[in-house]
């Protein structure tokens, strides 16, 4: 089955702009999380969506946002953009996101979105 | 507060030898879940091995094991018979459960292996 789909892979705004990053999951899965990957900061969660409602929000400022569609597509988007927004951007799906403990809490990751600020 | 710390920023290793990639953690969950994923320059991050907190076996999955010693809160990574596609980096990753919505995953820095012919 086709796997996380983000597009676009690349791309490239200027102080000020904002973007919207696209995230379509593996089919049937329900939950979608963002994540920020930077080489001083490493990888950071986002955000998490489940039935288009958002379940869960990592430690980033207002500028960052998401929404999940009924087809569990999902967008962020980020507004205002600064220089320190240089970053991959990495969408994952899993079956449900519920129970640590349960294999179903898989993340599988898209390849991700290279944002480069400028 | 949840925490990984991967010790090794980088490892030389020849290929088909065993390599071990450490992972400590810290969490005051009582159930969670332990990740390893691989990260090849394409970007993409790519599952490897899965190890729940009450599993009272190591995970395996082919050439990849986990070591995993709950009352050291180690979970390190074992791959067996190494390959020059096993090249990348790996992260270290746990997810905790925290008010009945499964928590975003925290990642450790990451482990460079490079697979020497």
């Amino acid at each position: 089955k086709a796997g996380v789909t983000q597009t676009p892979r690349y791309l490239i705004k200027t102080r000020g702009q904002q973007v919207t990053l696209s995230c379509s999951p593996i089919s049937g899965h329900r939950s979608v999380s963002w994540y920020q990957q930077t080489p001083g900061q490493g990888l950071q969660f986002l955000f998490e969506y489940f039935s288009e409602t958002q379940r869960n929000k990592g430690n980033f400022p207002g500028r960052f946002s998401g929404r999940q569609f009924s087809n569990s597509r999902s967008e962020m988007n980020v507004s205002t953009l600064e220089l320190g927004d240089s970053a991959l951007y990495l969408c994952a799906s899993s079956s449900s996101g519920q129970g640590a403990g349960s294999g179903a809490n898989v993340l599988t990751f898209g390849a991700g979105s290279r944002l480069t600020v400028l | 507060a949840q925490k990984i710390t991967q010790t090794q920023p980088g490892m030389f290793v020849q290929e088909k030898e065993a390599v071990t990639l450490d992972c400590t953690y810290d969490t005051s969950d009582p159930s969670y879940g332990l990740f390893w994923y691989k990260q090849p320059s394409s970007g993409e991050m790519i599952f490897l091995i899965y190890q729940g907190s009450y599993d009272q076996q190591n995970a395996t999955e082919g050439r990849y094991s986990l070591n995993f010693q709950k009352a050291r809160k180690s979970a390190n990574l074992v791959i067996s018979a190494s390959q020059l596609g096993d090249s990348a980096m790996y992260f270290c990753a746990m997810r905790g459960n925290s008010g009945g919505g499964a928590d975003g995953l925290t990642f450790g820095k990451g482990t460079h292996l490079i697979i020497q012919p």
